[in-house]
């Protein structure tokens, strides 16, 4: 059964630092993996998706890379802002999964960006 | 832009009422999910459907049962409410066999049972 982990389960930064969020999981069977963003009280917002066949995504400050075959993927934030504070969960979709998208997440990383 | 609607941000219920979430989305998605969230546990699948009328379990689906009339809504109904089941709901909705194409979410509805 896939497990995804995230460490740290929260971070807090200076304004201005450069940061990195780990993601891991445990079967190396996936389509893809994304990186969700979630406001206090709100939905989930995609930031990046990583296809099984993709070293790296890129968008912005933000840039997030895939190892498939040791489990692990990590969210590079350059240059963090306040605006950045919120929790950053990550999700797999399994080879087996069929058609349906169907995603196993992480518990998340809660990240406060001091000023 | 994709908008995922869900009919209420939050909600107050009795212990064995029947509950009705909803949830709209605009954008011609065959799949759409239901998610439980709860502090230490994440995202859990409750119910999915890829079709109308078409419903799938998910990982917790125990309690729960939902409806898929149309292929914009897709309705969470809890049979009869339990203090355990108090918890943020969230929608999903995304294409069929894209796997290029992410997941889009709602706002959530924080539902508390009394």
């Amino acid at each position: 059964k896939q497990e995804v982990t995230q460490i740290p389960a929260a971070l807090s930064v200076p304004e201005g630092e450069n940061l990195v969020l780990n993601c891991s999981f445990t079967d190396s069977a996936i389509y893809n993996l994304q990186w969700f963003r979630q406001d206090p009280g709100k939905g989930l917002t995609s930031l990046l998706l990583i296809q099984s066949s993709q070293r790296e995504q890129t968008s912005g400050r933000l840039n997030a890379s895939l190892d498939k075959s040791s489990g692990r993927s990590t969210l590079y934030i350059a240059a963090s802002q306040p605006g950045d504070s919120a929790t950053y969960l990550c999700a797999v979709r399994g080879q087996y999964g069929g058609a349906t998208n169907k995603l196993i997440f992480g518990t998340g990383t809660l990240l406060a960006v001091q000023p | 832009d994709v908008k995922v609607t869900q009919s209420s941000r939050y909600l107050v219920k009795r212990t064995g009422e029947k509950v009705f979430l909803e949830c709209v989305q605009d954008m011609d998605h065959e799949n759409m999910f239901w998610y439980r969230q709860d502090p230490g546990l994440g995202l859990r699948l409750i119910y999915f459907s890829y079709d109308v009328k078409m419903k799938e379990k998910g990982d917790i689906p125990e309690g729960y049962s939902v409806s898929r009339e149309k292929k914009e809504r897709f309705s969470l109904i809890l049979e009869s409410a339990s203090t355990n089941q108090t918890s943020m709901y969230l929608c999903a909705s995304s294409f069929f066999g894209q796997e290029r194409r992410p997941q889009h979410f709602g706002d959530g509805t924080r539902l508390s049972i009394l």
